[in-house]
């Protein structure tokens, strides 16, 4: 089962704000990555984080895997209204072990 | 890079027959291929992990028998729905990891929607 807590779990905001949702976990996980599903499709890729403070951005998204290692934030800076989706996040512990949130839908008004 | 394909990418069957999804790396070699299941507005929940050349390993409460998989290649993964059910109807998705030194990222394939009539 999934031993991740993402929030919040939804998020409706106005075209132009900034985004911010986050995991958290009770174990320690060796890598975080933040995924986005648009409807009907497979998640897609966006941030993946190997090092515990690491601070990584992709265009207007930036991620940071946590001290602890427990935990991660990802932002939106500028929102669009193509940024409408769920956004993931997902631990991997050791092995084959991953584990994903339940994920934040966020909608973007224009 | 790192594409991954899945087909077909919606099926609809009757009740008790059975069903194929593949699932392919397109510029890489995954050795170990993983597939979810997602029900609407929830996340995805892990079904079992194929290793290639060897038996899939499957979740607590996913039966293996209805559950089919075979990693036959390294770019290649199947999962059959044997016998399906209505309640099999779901959002099938595959991902294969990509193992770059101490890089390990999944991709995800664009999902299979069954439909069990």
């Amino acid at each position: 089962g999934q031993q991740l807590n993402q929030s919040p779990q939804s998020m409706f905001i106005q075209e132009g704000e900034d985004v911010s949702m986050n995991c958290t976990s009770s174990s320690i996980f060796n890598t975080w990555l933040w995924y986005k599903q648009d409807p009907g499709e497979g998640p897609v890729l966006l941030i993946a984080l190997y090092k515990a403070g690491e601070l990584t951005s992709n265009g207007r998204l930036t991620a940071q895997f946590g001290i602890t290692r427990k935990d991660s934030f990802l932002n939106i800076s500028a929102s669009i209204p193509s940024d409408v989706g769920i956004y993931f996040c997902a631990g991997h512990l050791w092995g084959n072990d991953m584990r994903f949130g339940a994920g934040t839908r966020l909608t973007v008004k224009p | 890079g790192a594409v991954v394909s899945q087909h077909p990418s919606w099926v609809i069957c009757k009740s008790g027959t059975s069903v194929k999804i593949e699932c392919r790396s397109l510029d890489f070699q995954a050795t170990t291929m993983f597939w979810y299941r997602q029900f609407p507005k929830q996340s995805l929940m892990l079904m079992a992990t194929s290793n290639e050349g060897s038996k899939a390993t499957y979740e607590q409460g996913v039966e293996k028998d209805k559950f089919l998989i075979n990693h036959a290649s390294l770019t290649l993964s199947t999962l059959t729905v044997t016998s399906a059910h209505p309640e099999d109807s779901s959002f099938y998705i595959c991902s294969a990891r990509r193992t770059s030194g101490a890089a390990r990222e999944q991709f995800f394939g664009p999902g299979t929607r069954l439909t069990v009539l």
